[in-house]
This record gives C-alpha cells, structure tokens and sequence, in this order.
C-alpha cells in the first residue's frame, strides 16, 4: 500500500527556476493539501483542494500554484523560485465525506532548497 | 486571531509518564487532533476529540475541555521510540487545521 508519494524527496534548486513538486495518492480521498514546514514554525498551509477540479488558497499561498485534474493528483509549482521557499514540503489527503474525522494522511516530504 | 499553544520542549525519563498540554483559540472548533512526528520524518496521526473528556489508545491518551480551549497527550510506560515532535492541530468553524508548532519530547534513559 503506497499511500501518497512524493517526488522529488530533496532538490537544490536555483533561484528564479521554475519547480513542481508531485504529490499523487491511492487512497481515493476526496481532499488533498499542501503544507511547508519550518523550523519552530507550525504546519502552514499553501493551497487545499477539497475535491477534484476544484482548489483554494491556504494560508501561504503566494508564489505556488496548484491543479487538481483528477482525484489522485496534486502537483505544486514554484513560478520562480526564490529563497525564502526554502523549506520541507508536506503533501497529504484526507476523507472528509460521511462520519470520518478527517485525519491527514501524510508524504514523506520534500526538501527544497533554494541558492 | 486564531492560535494553538504548546510548550517547545519537554524531557522525560524511560518508563514515566508525561503529558503535553495544547491551549487553543479557533474560529470556531470541530475538534482537535495530535500528531506524531519523528525527526526527518512525516506527520501520523494519534487522537481526534470532539467532545470533552478522556481517549484511551493503548499507552497514548488524549483529553479535551471545549470550556477551557484545552487539551493534553497522555503518554504512560516511555519507551525510547517515543522521542517525537508532539503537533496539537485544532479544526476551526471552516474545517480549517490551525497548528501548533510542536513540542519536541526528549526521552533520557
């Protein structure tokens, strides 16, 4: 059972060079986020996606962009990359339908760094 | 403003007891969640509470107060593997997750 996975699992990037981050899961759940995480900072959100087609703004939203074509999907781009986007990225889904709690379901991360 | 709060560090012995309090102001709430998360590692889940009172999971127990805006994570019987970030997360009226920072828990033999 894989779960999610992304890809790639590190990357030293330049700056002003264009990135995606692939995020991709096999559970079927309806809901897919973007979170970076910093040192002594919580869990921050970029962009959520709640069902397929649709997406919406986190809380750090500027400088990402993300689509949503089909349930098991969910890339994140940099435009142009630039320092301060150096972080460890965190996609996850979750079922949110029915009774369920919604608990996240995480990737193992990806580490950007940005020269 | 929403906000979570926890403490940034806690160290504890193998085979005791210690609990990680969580304070909370959200939009709203639909509950709070606690996750695990080792060092390089992602996130896993542990708890969800809705209603006031006591879980129990094993050696790991969660308890709300809504009243309060107050949570804590019990964890009995240490053992080394539990050297984690300990991350508090409260769901706001929009089904929003507002995080906490995390507490880092250092188990000392």
């Amino acid at each position: 059972i894989a779960g999610i996975t992304q890809a790639p699992t590190s990357q030293i990037l330049a700056a002003g060079r264009r990135m995606t981050l692939r995020c991709t899961q096999d559970m079927r759940h309806n809901a897919m986020y973007w979170y970076r995480q910093d040192l002594g900072l919580g869990l921050r959100l970029i962009h959520y996606s709640n069902t397929a087609g649709t997406t919406g703004k986190g809380e750090v939203p500027d400088g990402y962009s993300v689509s949503r074509a089909n349930t098991d999907d969910f890339p994140l781009t940099l435009a142009s990359a630039v320092p301060s986007q150096t972080s460890v990225y965190f996609c996850a889904s979750s079922d949110t339908t029915g009774e369920n709690t919604g608990e996240l379901f995480f990737g193992e991360g990806s580490r950007l760094t940005v020269l | 403003g929403q906000n979570i709060d926890q403490p940034t560090e806690m160290t504890a012995t193998e085979g005791a007891i210690v609990q990680i309090n969580c304070t909370y102001q959200t939009s709203g709430f639909n509950g709070l969640f606690w996750y695990q998360q080792h060092a390089g590692e992602a996130p896993t889940f542990l708890s969800y509470n809705v209603l006031d009172g006591l879980e129990e999971k094993g050696r790991f127990s969660s308890f709300l107060s809504r009243s309060k805006g107050y949570s804590y994570l019990l964890l009995k019987e240490l053992q080394m593997k539990d050297s984690a970030s300990y991350l508090c997360a409260g769901l706001d009226s929009n089904y929003q997750l507002i995080w906490g920072a995390g507490t880092k828990l250092i188990i000392k033999p």
